[in-house]
């Protein structure tokens, strides 16, 4: 299995750009977190979804951010417009029905 | 702040030597998850603990899950280099099964 995939691993972009962060999850796992990293507040959850609906945005820090889960094998999490305040590492993550967690490599994203 | 807190934030020792980890909360987690993340990867899941007073032990690493679940330590034994990472506590929320992560505790094994 190739595991939670990601893309791009890394993103630099200008403040006020659009940036879309993808996710594939494991083949078979109907569960699906978008996390973020930084050195001030760890890790975070943003969102998750459950066979593909969203079922906790709590953590989406702002109207600028947005996720979504057409089909049970691809994710994105999208922010416009993107502030320097966004970068972070982006983890994507997915589990079957709440068991282990399987994290991708991460999205690190600068915005300059 | 964060809910479960991690200490130390940073740990150096020389090979061979032994070291504990602690992850604390004043909440009660149903369990008590903890990961290893290696540089410009995503946190590996190394083991869930359930029950109070639990006590697992993975080759060199020992956990243990305090009696009213509401803390944790890491123990490693005679610490190798290839345990140099990031250890992350994280603890599920017996309400709405909700993970909550740790600030993560920086591990460094010298040669």
């Amino acid at each position: 299995d190739a595991g939670v995939i990601q893309s791009p691993r890394h993103e630099v972009t200008e403040m006020g750009q659009e940036v879309t962060l993808r996710c594939k999850p494991i083949s078979g796992h109907n569960s699906l977190f978008w996390y973020r990293q930084t050195m001030m507040r760890g890790l975070e959850l943003l969102i998750y979804f459950n066979n593909n609906v969203p079922i906790d945005d709590s953590g989406m820090p702002e109207d600028r951010f947005s996720a979504k889960m057409p089909n049970a094998s691809f994710s994105t999490l999208k922010i416009q417009p993107s502030e320097p305040r966004d970068s972070a590492v982006y983890f994507c993550a997915s589990s079957l029905s709440g068991g282990k967690l399987f994290f991708g490599s991460g999205t690190q994203l600068s915005v300059l | 702040t964060q809910l479960l807190e991690q200490s130390p934030q940073f740990l150096s020792i020389q090979e061979g030597e032994n070291l504990t980890v602690y992850c604390n909360s004043s909440s009660v987690f149903s369990s008590l998850q903890w990961y290893r993340q290696e540089p410009g990867e995503g946190p590996v899941l190394l083991v869930t603990v359930v029950t109070g007073g639990e006590v697992k032990k993975l080759k060199r690493l020992t956990f243990q899950f305090g009696d009213a679940r509401k803390d944790s330590s890491l123990h490693i034994t005679a610490a190798q280099p290839g345990d140099t990472g990031l250890y992350l506590c994280a603890g599920e929320a017996s309400v709405d099964y909700k993970l909550s992560f740790g600030a993560g505790t920086t591990v460094t094994v010298r040669a």
